[in-house]
């Protein structure tokens, strides 16, 4: 088991559903990251919050929103999302820009 | 935009061999060359390569930065059948953000049989 803790660990949800990723760590870290990994392929950058600040959006679609109440806590709403969405969802976090980034075990995202 | 090309994609050795693998990058404003292994779940960290670190050890496992060719190399002594996982190689550059995501590349399957 890692230090950041992801829930749920497997989500499958229908493409009109509403549901929510959640992401929880107790590092200390201020700063978060949002991943997404299609099988057979490295994970790929979603989002950056910095001092709960989003500071990096790399262009995905509106159906994913994420968002960072506390320092502690990140989650990433779904909503309306495709088939093609159907991935394992990581979270990472980092104490700041010079320390390495620390993965959760991730949500299994099945859409039907 | 950023790249990183890991090779080979994958390699299947016997346990007690020692393999090398490599990491090549392009990236503006490098800051950091991350590695990591990924077996069915989370990404474990296992080295971080900056400029002021360019080796780095860990028992069996070392890992050097060669930022005149742009590399990397991650060597493994003695493997053991635990050492398989997938080996993932990423960048991260320098922004004004505060805090950068990474860039991985697609990583080397390495398969060792007893």
């Amino acid at each position: 088991d890692t230090e950041v803790t992801q829930t749920p660990k497997h989500l499958v949800m229908g493409m009109t559903n509403k549901k929510s990723l959640k992401c929880e760590q107790h590092m200390g870290h201020r700063a978060m990251y949002w991943y997404k990994q299609k099988a057979k392929k490295p994970p790929e950058l979603m989002f950056v919050y910095s001092y709960e600040k989003l500071s990096i959006n790399e262009s995905v679609p509106s159906r994913f929103s994420p968002e960072c109440p506390n320092s502690s806590l990140l989650n990433l709403h779904l909503h309306a999302l495709q088939p093609e969405d159907s991935a394992l969802y990581l979270c990472a976090s980092s104490q700041d820009r010079r320390q390495p980034q620390h993965f959760g075990d991730g949500t299994r995202l099945s859409i039907l | 935009e950023d790249k990183v090309v890991q090779s080979p994609l994958s390699l299947v050795v016997h346990e007690g061999d020692t393999v090398t693998l490599n990491c090549s990058y392009e990236v503006t404003n490098f800051r950091s060359l991350l590695w990591y292994k990924q077996e069915k779940k989370a990404p474990t960290f296992l080295f971080m390569l900056t400029s002021s670190g360019i080796e780095k050890k860990s028992g069996r496992l070392s890992s050097i930065l060669d930022k005149k060719e742009l590399s990397s190399i991650l060597n493994i002594t003695a493997t053991q059948t635990g050492d398989s996982a997938i080996y993932l190689c990423a960048v991260e550059r320098y922004s004004g953000g505060g805090a950068d995501g990474l860039t991985f590349g697609k990583g080397t399957h390495l398969i060792i049989q007893p």
